[in-house]
């Protein structure tokens, strides 16, 4: 079975500074990994996929996340936080070989992004 | 552009009443999904489709029904609410693209309150 740990629920950054928001998998196979974000009283909008190819993911809104195998990581980042960036943003695993079960997504708990000015 | 569309939007149920969220997806897509947000919890999946009249169980399938008559629906049934099932509920559709990784697009969410 897999799972996915992010830590901090809550994460406050100042505006223009590094924000740095973490998420560790737990699978038996290379999974594909996703980093969604939800806006107040939204739905979940996909930020950027990880799907075996380039290990380094670029995303929308200037957000990237590298795939870490060895450390089982795959941590989202973002240079410059925007106050625009506050939300809460949910990590998610899939494992590509379980056949329909490749289609369902494990998320974690979110960690909520505060961008103080 | 609509993308995943939920009905309604909110909701206040009493105990024991029954209802129906409705979920229509004007993207072709195969697979459909029931999730459910609770604070500090996460998404968990209810129940999801693979195809038109197809629906199997997720995490936490225990007081709700679904069915998928047509490819573009999904319902969300719950026969005899409970104030446990106070939640956000949000639909999610995706592609059949095994291979490249899938991309759910999710509807904006219903809040149901049950009193």
């Amino acid at each position: 079975a897999q799972s996915v740990t992010q830590l901090g629920s809550h994460v406050s950054v100042s505006e223009g500074a590094l924000v740095l928001l973490r998420c560790n998998y737990s699978s038996s196979v290379p999974p594909y990994l996703f980093w969604y974000v939800q806006y107040p009283n939204q739905g979940l909008q996909l930020l950027l996929k990880y799907t075996s190819a380039a290990t380094l993911v670029k995303g929308i809104n200037g957000f990237e996340a590298e795939f870490k195998k060895s450390e089982t990581s795959f941590h989202l980042t973002k240079p410059s936080a925007h106050m625009s960036d506050a939300a809460e943003y949910f990590c998610a695993v899939s494992d590509p070989t379980s056949g329909a079960g490749s289609y369902q997504l494990t998320f974690g708990k979110g960690t909520k992004l505060s961008v103080i000015p | 552009n609509a993308g995943v569309t939920q009905t309604p939007k909110f909701r206040v149920l009493k105990t024991g009443q029954s209802m129906t969220l409705l979920c229509a997806q004007d993207m072709n897509h195969e697979y459909m999904y029931w999730y459910r947000q609770d604070p500090g919890m996460g998404l968990r999946l209810i129940h999801y489709s693979v195809g038109e009249g197809t629906t199997a169980k997720g995490e936490v399938p225990d007081g709700y029904n679904v069915s998928r008559l047509k490819k573009q629906n999904f319902l969300l049934g719950l026969e005899s609410a409970a104030p446990s099932q106070t939640s956000v509920y949000f639909c999610a559709s995706s592609l059949r693209t095994p291979g490249i990784g899938n991309t759910i697009y999710f509807g904006e969410g219903s809040w149901l309150t049950v009193v």
